[in-house]
C-alpha cells in the first residue's frame, strides 16, 4: 500500500550541530506533507507542513524541503538544542495517512 | 482547556475486560480523530469522525473495538474482551473542518493489558 517511512530510526548530533531527518513516500500523488515532533509521553506535534506545489519551506530553525522527483522529504533543524531531542515522523494529510515509525533524534550536549 | 483532553491517561486492565478511553476535543472541531500506537512505532489510524459520524472506521481491527461520538464533541473509544495485543498509546485529534489538512493531538492514553 502507500506509504511514507523514515530512512533512520536514529539521529544523534551535537548540541549546536544541524539536523537532517529524511523521510521517503511512495504515492506520486500525494500533495500534502507534514512533519510532527514526538515527545516522550506526549502526543504528535505539529512543526511544519509543505504543498507538493513547493520545494522547500522555512519556519524557525526548521526548513522542510520536498523533491518530487525522487518523492523524498527532509526536515533540516538549524542549531539543534537539546529540547529538540523526540522521535520525528513524517505524514500525509491527516486521516488514514501512514505515519512511519519515525526518526529518534538525540543531541548531546 | 485549550488542547485535546484525553483521560484517563494510563489505564491497566485484565485481559478479557472492558475499557472505554474519553477524548475531549479542542472547542469547535467538528473532525476527532482515533490512532493507536505501539511501542516503537507510528501512529495508526483506526477511525475518523465528522459531527457525530464515524466518515471512516476502516482502521478498527476487529469488532472488538468501538467509538462514539453522540453529540459531536466528546468521543468514547471503547475495546471490549481485551487482549495483551491491545497494550498500546491510544491517540485522539480534532481539527477544525471537514477536509482540514492537519490535526492537533492529545497526550494519548496508555493502555496496559495484563
Amino acid at each position: 500500500g502507500e506509504s511514507v517511512g523514515l530512512h533512520l530510526p536514529t539521529l544523534s548530533v551535537q548540541e549546536g550541530d544541524n539536523s537532517i531527518i529524511n523521510c521517503a513516500y511512495s504515492n506520486s500523488a500525494s500533495d500534502y506533507f507534514i512533519w510532527y515532533k514526538q515527545e516522550s509521553g506526549k502526543g504528535p506535534q505539529f512543526i511544519i507542513d509543505i504543498r507538493s506545489n513547493m520545494d522547500k519551506r522555512q519556519g524557525q530553525r526548521v526548513t522542510v524541503l520536498l523533491n518530487k522527483t525522487v518523492k523524498h522529504l527532509s526536515l533540516q533543524i538549524a542549531a539543534t538544542q537539546p529540547g529538540d531531542s523526540a522521535v520525528y515522523f513524517c505524514a500525509e494529510k491527516i486521516g488514514k495517512s501512514t505515519f512511519g515509525d519515525g526518526t529518534t533524534l538525540t543531541v548531546k550536549p | 482547556g485549550a488542547g485535546v483532553s484525553q483521560t484517563p491517561s494510563n489505564k491497566v486492565t485484565e485481559k478479557g475486560k472492558y475499557v472505554e478511553l474519553r477524548c475531549d476535543p479542542i472547542s469547535g472541531h467538528t473532525a476527532l480523530y482515533w490512532y493507536r500506537q505501539s511501542l516503537g512505532q507510528g501512529p495508526e489510524f483506526l477511525i475518523y469522525f465528522q459531527g457525530t459520524g464515524a466518515a471512516d472506521d476502516s482502521g478498527l481491527p476487529n469488532d472488538r473495538f468501538f467509538a462514539v461520538r453522540p453529540e459531536g464533541s466528546v468521543s468514547t473509544l471503547k475495546i471490549q474482551r481485551t487482549e495483551r495485543g491491545d497494550s498500546a498509546v491510544y491517540l485522539c485529534a480534532s481539527s477544525p473542518r471537514q477536509g482540514a489538512l492537519t490535526a492537533f493531538f492529545g497526550q494519548g492514553t496508555r493502555l496496559t493489558v495484563v
